[in-house]
């Protein structure tokens, strides 16, 4: 398996613009986590999913982020308008069973808002 | 939401020490918990969950859970500079992390 992807690796982006971040979770994992690290905050948890539908999202920090799994295999999280202050890295996570925390980590998506 | 306090660090020892990790947690129903690693610039990676009293090892690595005190840690035996890298806890049932603790261990 080629474990869990995430595109675009880096963006740049001007204040005010939509950034969408994708995922791709391990085939088979029905968990779908979304997480944001910043040296400030650490590393936080956003939304996650079970089964595609939204369980906790509790951490999404404000109306600007939205997040969406149309199917087991795609996933989105989405800013817009973005600020400066969403400058983050943006981690996407999978597994199998929710609660056992054995998480499998994408590589991350490196949000830079100017 | 179950919480764990970490101490953020940062942690230096040099190379051959003892490293010791510490996570406390407040509930005190929690049963398992977890500890990755991540290397500057890259993702979390699980290294070990214990879930019972006592210890746990793994080759240089043993996990200690200490369930009356409410914390479990993390001992790096014969430090290495690889192991030089933020150690996050978290316990089961709750997808949230500690702080972190970087360590740094100098050749």
């Amino acid at each position: 398996d080629a474990g869990v992807i995430q595109s675009p690796r880096h963006e740049v982006t001007e204040m005010g613009q939509e950034v969408t971040l994708r995922c791709k979770p391990i085939s088979g994992h029905d968990y779908l986590f979304w997480y944001r690290q910043t040296m400030m905050r650490g590393l936080e948890l956003l939304i996650y999913f079970n089964n595609n539908v939204p369980i906790d999202d509790s951490g999404m920090p404000e109306d600007r982020f939205s997040a969406k799994m149309p199917n087991a295999s795609f996933s989105t999280l989405k800013i817009q308008p973005s600020e400066p202050r969403d400058s983050a890295v943006y981690f996407c996570a999978s597994s199998q069973r929710g609660g056992a925390n054995v998480l499998t980590f994408g590589a991350g998506s490196r949000l830079t808002v100017l | 939401q179950k919480e764990v306090e970490q101490n953020s660090g940062p942690l230096s020892v040099p190379e051959g020490a003892i490293a010791s990790l510490n996570c406390t947690y407040s509930d005190r129903g929690s049963q398992s918990f977890f500890w990755y690693r991540q290397y500057s610039g890259k993702s979390p990676e699980l290294i070990m969950f214990i879930y019972s009293n006592g210890d746990k090892e793994d080759g240089r690595f043993t996990a200690q859970l200490n369930k009356a005190s409410q914390y479990v840690s993390l001992l790096i035996r014969d430090s290495q500079p690889s192991d030089s890298a933020t150690y996050l806890c978290a316990v089961k049932g709750d997808m949230r992390f500690g702080a972190g603790t970087r360590l740094t261990v100098k050749p």
